[in-house]
């Protein structure tokens, strides 16, 4: 089982980033998927996850509103739609494997892809 | 929200010590605890679910025990490929929430 991250990159303060995750080597549509992130010199923080069907998502305080998650299960493929940007979203976000529910362990992590948001 | 307490933030121990990382939550949350481990420039790797249960092709140096609120990590003897940030995570209930993390280092 593979997740690779894509889409990171400099951003300004408001801007939109459309991270991509693609994945191999499991039935990506059985599973619960979702993104964490870690911000430069702090610890993990959840962001989003996305049932299985793609018919229920939950997000963090930090992000609800901004931030959208969605899947494409016939592709293989997570995606979290970021717009109006802030400093404090700059981080390694990680795209993650979760069980058959939301409420799962995360077997399988990405390597990550870097968001900086910044003038 | 369910707060998760993680401690020490960091410590050194030396190769073959027992190692002990705590992790308090600020509710009940059954057994529904995972451990991970973090190293730099790689993806976080779950070591411990369900509070004790031991991730496959995991060492078994590895341990974990506790429920409701209380809950320990233990590496029985460090070795240096251990060196990393450990963090707890609860999945009792949205949102998720992970501790502060641990991180490890040889003396």
């Amino acid at each position: 089982a593979h997740l690779l991250e894509s889409g990171g990159g400099l951003v300004q303060p408001g801007g939109s980033l459309r991270l991509s995750c693609a994945a191999s080597g499991f039935t990506f549509g059985d599973y619960a998927m979702s993104w964490v992130r870690q911000a430069p010199g702090k610890g993990l923080e959840w962001v989003s996850i996305i049932t299985s069907s793609g018919a229920s998502s939950d997000y963090a305080d930090s992000v609800k509103g901004r931030f959208t998650i969605s899947r494409d299960n016939a592709k293989n493929t997570l995606s979290l739609q970021m717009n109006t940007l802030r400093a404090e979203d700059t981080a390694l976000y990680y795209c993650a494997k979760a069980g058959a529910t939301i409420l799962s362990p995360f077997d399988i992590w990405g390597q990550g892809t870097v968001v900086t948001v910044s003038s | 929200d369910i707060q998760m307490t993680q401690s020490p933030s960091s410590l050194s121990a030396s190769v073959g010590d027992r190692v002990t990382i705590t992790c308090q939550a600020s509710q009940d949350i059954s057994k529904y605890l995972n451990w991970y481990q973090h190293k730099p420039g790689k993806a976080p790797k779950l070591l411990i679910y369900d509070a004790s249960n031991l991730e496959t092709g995991v060492p078994s140096r590895f341990s974990g025990s506790g429920s409701g609120t209380d809950f320990t990590f233990t590496i029985s003897s460090l070795q240096p490929e251990d060196i990393a940030t450990y963090y707890c995570q609860q999945y009792d209930n949205l949102p998720l929430t992970f501790g502060g993390g641990t991180k490890v280092e040889i003396k």
